[in-house]
């Protein structure tokens, strides 16, 4: 099976635009996560999608939204970019369960930079 | 709130010796946790993970990991390091506001040296 990938890999935007990300989950895996990774807050939820609905939610302002289409692929968006904004965003996709036990798969990142 | 605290920012082994790299965990219900390693430039890839079936657990790449609820840890140990090993580790709990969220520890960078 193929992973999961990610879209772009790398990204370069300035403080006040907007972006979208994209994930394309494992086959068959129904759950998506996104994360935020950086050097200095480390790794960190964002939300978590099952089944085109959002589950659970991390503590991130309302700047930044996601959305899960039917065919499972999930993209993020971030609004008014903020120079804080730069990071690695990671997806990640479990089986059909979406359950605690699952095992999350996760795609290369999207490399986001904010000027 | 389930949590996890990664000791050791920094680890430093030489090749052949063993690899220690702890974890204890915080939470009010029996916990999922998870190993995960990253490589530069790399997605997270997991290397094992505990679900209450068995407490020690083996991994790929030689990882093993003891789940022990008296001392609220999960460790994880490979016998003998290879310089292929160098990498980030991350220690992860899962579940918390339902779901399958992942909370992660602050990570430990594994050094190998010859």
């Amino acid at each position: 099976k193929a992973g999961v990938t990610q879209t772009p890999r790398y990204l370069i935007k300035t403080r006040g635009q907007q972006v979208t990300l994209s994930c394309s989950p494992i086959s068959g895996h129904r759950s998506v996560s996104w994360y935020q990774q950086t050097p200095g807050q480390g790794l960190q939820f964002l939300f978590e999608y099952f089944s085109e609905t959002q589950r659970n939610k991390g503590n991130f302002p309302g700047r930044f939204s996601g959305r899960q289409f039917s065919n499972s692929r999930s993209e993020m968006n971030v609004s008014t970019l903020e120079l804080g904004d730069s990071a690695l965003y990671l997806c990640a996709s479990s089986s059909t369960t979406g359950t605690v036990t699952d095992t999350q798969y996760f795609g290369p990142g999207t490399r986001l930079t904010v000027l | 709130a389930q949590s996890v605290t990664q000791l050791g920012s920094h680890v430093s082994v030489s090749e052949g010796a063993l690899v220690l790299l702890r974890c204890n965990y915080s939470s009010s219900v029996p916990p999922y946790l998870f190993w995960y390693v990253q490589y530069p430039n790399q997605g997270l890839q997991l290397l094992l993970k505990y679900t209450s079936a068995a407490t020690l657990v083996k991994g790929i790449n030689g990882f093993e990991a003891e789940f022990k609820k008296s001392e609220t840890s999960f460790h994880l140990t490979k016998p003998s390091a290879h310089m292929s090993d160098a990498a980030e580790y991350f220690c992860a709990v899962s579940g918390g506001g339902g779901g399958n969220k992942l909370t992660f520890g602050t990570g430990t960078q594994l050094k190998v040296e010859l």
